[in-house]
């Protein structure tokens, strides 16, 4: 157990929805990230915040978008889902936001948009 | 093309075997370097890293890995493999141009275990 917890653990929804995936960080840590993986586009890094700051952007498409809270955890919000955002999406954690300290994964939400 | 190349999809090994998985990286500078482990229905776990100095590093659960800047090479090792390795390995690096702390992951290699 990595302390780090998502929610739900499984969402299946329709196309055009809107869902939020939660993230709550392991005590203490101050930064979040998000990953995406995927069978075809493998695991990529969506976003990083830093204490409630975003810090580092990537292959994050429009549709979505993150903010985290005062209390630090972190929301993942995707809107109007499309078939190939099917994915499992992972929120990592760490002490600090710079590359020198690990990354704690959780176990993840899986998304299945039907 | 910056890229993590991990050049076997999937890996079959005895049990008691040794292992060795393949990791190689293109970018300019050496980048911060890592593996980790997913197995099923699970998050991903940090085995090791490598920032700087001894090029051999030790991990978690035996596992060891090689930085070898000749060859932009990160490759993992286990000197005896046992049923409960059997997971999906993801080497990973942080590059450095525009600071970002993401990791750039390669495609992962499969590792199954026989007995």
């Amino acid at each position: 157990d990595s302390g780090v917890t998502q929610t739900p653990k499984h969402l299946i929804t329709a196309t055009g929805q809107r869902v939020t995936l939660r993230c709550s960080p392991r005590s203490g840590d101050l930064s979040v990230y998000w990953y995406q993986q995927s069978l075809d586009q493998g695991l990529q890094f969506l976003i990083q915040y830093y204490n409630g700051e975003e810090r580092a952007k990537g292959n994050i498409l429009e549709r979505f978008s993150a903010q985290q809270f005062p209390d630090l955890h972190s929301e993942l919000n995707l809107s109007s889902l499309e078939l190939g955002d099917s994915a499992l999406y992972f929120c990592a954690s760490s002490v600090e936001g710079r590359t020198e300290y690990e990354q704690y994964f959780g176990p993840g939400t899986r998304l299945t948009v039907t | 093309a910056q890229s993590v190349t991990q050049p076997d999809i999937h890996i079959t090994v005895s049990e008691g075997a040794s292992l060795e998985l393949r990791c190689n990286y293109s970018y300019g500078a050496t980048p911060y370097l890592f593996w980790y482990v997913q197995s099923p229905g699970q998050g991903l776990q940090l085995l090791l890293k490598y920032f700087s100095g001894d090029t051999l590093v030790q991990g978690i659960k035996g596992f060891e890995a090689e930085f070898k800047r000749s060859q932009s090479s990160f490759n993992l090792r286990k000197p005896s493999v046992h049923w409960s390795d059997a997971a999906e390995y993801f080497c990973a690096v942080v590059p450095f141009s525009g600071g970002y702390n993401k990791l750039i992951f390669g495609a992962g290699t499969r590792l199954a275990v026989h007995p």
